[in-house]
């Protein structure tokens, strides 16, 4: 079953509003979690490494600003998209290391398709 | 700068038979490779990894063959499946820096 969770699949929201995206990590903990973004026929993009209590590392060319991550418990990070405008419509996938012994194992969430109109 | 390159968008083999997809990578630090299966609207799914330090491992049908020197690893499935058919992602990762690193993907296509 899965062992990421994300919430929700799908987003369609108007130009202009925020969207907030969730990601848990289900009965295990995850002090690191992963960003991801990706376009249509194209590889995933890291966007941004997701901290458990201290801030959130941003790739090269993204806004923080723009894609607030938040990083609530040792479960759950979430990743909000501000005053979406169409150019973000796009697939954002998160992804948690499962445990200690194997760290550069990632998983992956079911990953949210935003629509913004 | 690419690191990880998939250079066939797309593959297409006959069930039964062997699926070979290719990877290359030019950073040579990588300590890790992995191969991810993905579906249209889903998350990417863990397949098989392997160490840089080996030159094969094997799990089921899933066999993944590593050349260091060549800087190039592949995946090779067999006997392919229909449900088999999806993208697949290589990917790198480097010890102390936990990013995955991925491949651009190939689309395979099993023919029934």
């Amino acid at each position: 079953g899965a062992v990421v969770s994300q919430h929700p699949s799908r987003v369609i929201c108007k130009s202009g509003t925020s969207v907030k995206i969730e990601c848990r990590s289900l009965d295990f903990q995850a002090t690191t979690m992963f960003w991801y973004r990706q376009f249509p026929k194209q590889s995933l993009m890291l966007m941004a490494t997701s901290n458990e209590g201290s801030k959130a590392t941003y790739e090269q060319g993204v806004e923080k600003d723009k894609f607030l991550i938040n990083h609530a418990s040792l479960t759950l990070s979430t990743l909000t998209v501000t005053s979406a405008h169409p150019e973000d419509s796009s697939f954002y996938i998160c992804s948690a290391p499962l445990g200690e012994s194997q760290t550069y194992i990632q998983y992956f969430g079911a990953g949210t398709r935003l629509s913004v109109l | 700068d690419q690191q990880v390159k998939q250079n066939s968008p797309s593959l297409s083999v006959q069930e039964g038979r062997i699926s070979i997809l290719n990877c290359d990578y030019t950073n040579s630090m990588f300590d890790y490779f992995l191969w991810y299966k993905k579906y249209p609207a889903e998350g990417p799914t863990f397949l098989i990894s392997i160490s840089s330090i080996k030159d094969k491992n094997e799990d089921g049908r899933f066999t993944v063959f590593l050349n260091k020197s060549a800087k190039h690893l592949s995946l090779h499935i067999v006997p392919s499946q229909p449900g088999d058919s999806a993208v697949y992602f290589c990917a790198a990762i480097k010890f102390g820096n936990e990013k995955l690193t991925f491949g651009t993907g190939t689309r395979l296509t099993i023919i029934p």
